[in-house]
């Protein structure tokens, strides 16, 4: 299986709501990744968690929540955001602890935000 | 990180092989030449890395300068599903890494 899911796939919210983005794998990775990405430019990083504990967040507002619950899940906590934090929201994972390991995506989360 | 510079498009004629070029001369002796494609509103597909030598899989194949200054991927028979944008990443050490993605080369396959 290397497959990551992420739910759901789409995800309309107002901007004083909370919502949730999850993902899951069972490759056994222990470094997983969400990653921002607006139409026709490349995928930015926010996170990485390594073995569940957050070890890179590339200044991301906090309105943006990450949790990492256990080693297959991550979450994606959304709170208050803006019409511009629309975008297609990826979760990642790789083996982690290794310099050669690839990293395997989500299909994303398409998250607009009215 | 070191930074990748690709170009921004180019065009392959479906069966020929495609060859995207990637400069990356500041590549440090430890990091590897990773490439990734992203089809159209999906998420980016692994496809090939390597650290100095020549490699090859079932995908593609990538050849890296003696100096790792660059890096070609060469698609040998590019067909219309091979139609993405194709990122060349060069991946900084530590225990969870950074996989930072640059601007890519968007490949049209054509007929």
């Amino acid at each position: 299986d290397t497959e990551v899911t992420q739910t759901p796939k789409h995800l309309v919210m107002g901007m004083t709501n909370k919502k949730s983005l999850k993902c899951e794998q069972h490759m056994g990775h222990r470094a997983m990744y969400w990653y921002k990405q607006k139409a026709k430019k490349p995928p930015e990083l926010m996170f990485v968690y390594s073995y569940e504990k957050l070890s890179i967040n590339e200044s991301v507002p906090s309105r943006f929540s990450p949790e990492c619950p256990n080693s297959s899940l991550l979450n994606l906590h959304l709170h208050a955001l803006q019409p511009e934090d629309s975008a297609l929201y990826l979760c990642a994972s790789s083996r982690g602890g290794a310099l050669n390991t690839e990293a395997f995506f989500g299909q994303g989360t398409r998250l607009t935000v009215v | 990180d070191a930074k990748t510079t690709q170009p921004p498009s180019m065009d392959c004629a479906e069966g020929r092989a495609a060859n995207l070029p990637c400069n990356h001369s500041t590549i440090s002796g430890n990091e590897y030449v990773y490439w990734y494609r992203q089809i159209h509103s999906q998420g980016p597909q692994y496809i090939i890395h390597g650290l100095k030598n020549n490699e090859t899989n079932e995908m593609a194949s990538l050849i890296i300068t003696e100096d790792r200054k660059s890096s070609t991927l060469i698609l040998p028979h590019a067909t219309l599903r091979d139609t993405a944008v194709y990122y060349c990443i060069v991946r900084v050490t530590g225990t969870a890494s950074k996989l930072t993605f640059g601007t890519g080369t968007r490949l049209q396959v054509t007929l």
